[in-house]
């Protein structure tokens, strides 16, 4: 089984509508991120987490929100979705510290926002 | 803060060649430096990363590195790609100040047979 998973790997919603991506992780990572990729942008973040009650935001945090309901599981959700949203959104994990460790990451959720 | 430059957006080679990927970053310290692939419908995987010592750096898959400071660079190299080689290539380098990861652009890699 993967390590790190994300609920949905497709998804198509309308402007407007409220999304949540669900990610789980079994390496018992205390870390946990969301990025989202864009054609010529890269990876960037999103949110991430270094515990259950240690939540920051990150470079483009607007217009989401996360809730880290225990420490196998991170939820990104798009309140009010809107077309500029869609990408492709990756959640990782890492034992310790992003600058110098390794990153595990799910395989993706691809979010179109109609 | 720091950045990183992947000048190639898309590279094409045939099956058997060597490949080099670039990397340019800017830090004004030792950089902690990672490349990571991500294959077609996949999420990305660590190829290797450089944080000090030597400055060739073995990977997975057959995958070096080598970080140059002169250059500022830390390029990607295979001596023979696989058709299985074919994906997106980022390259990353570790912020400690603020504890992120930064990552460049992408190089997408395409083979020919």
């Amino acid at each position: 089984d993967a390590d790190v998973t994300q609920t949905p790997r497709n998804r198509i919603t309308k402007t407007g509508k409220r999304i949540m991506l669900e990610c789980s992780q079994t390496k018992g990572h205390d870390r946990m991120y969301w990025y989202r990729q864009d054609p010529g942008l890269g990876l960037r973040l999103i949110y991430y987490s270094f515990d259950v009650k240690d939540i920051n935001k990150g470079e483009i945090s607007d217009g989401y929100s996360v809730s880290r309901q225990a420490q196998a599981k991170f939820s990104l959700s798009l309140e009010s979705a809107i077309p500029n949203q869609t990408a492709l959104y990756f959640c990782a994990t890492e034992a310790g510290t992003a600058a110098t460790d390794t990153q595990y990451f799910g395989p993706g959720t691809r979010l179109t926002v109609l | 803060a720091q950045s990183v430059t992947q000048p190639d957006i898309h590279i094409t080679v045939s099956e058997g060649a060597s490949l080099e990927l670039r990397c340019n970053y800017s830090y004004g310290a030792t950089p902690y430096l990672f490349w990571y692939v991500q294959s077609p419908g996949q999420g990305l995987q660590l190829l290797l990363k450089y944080f000090s010592g030597d400055t060739l750096v073995q990977g997975i898959k057959g995958f070096e590195a080598e970080f140059k400071r002169s250059q500022s660079s830390f390029n990607l190299r295979k001596p023979s790609v696989h058709w299985s080689d074919a994906a997106e290539y980022f390259c990353a380098v570790g912020e400690i100040n603020t504890d992120k990861l930064i990552f460049g652009t992408g190089t997408r890699l395409q083979v020919f047979p």
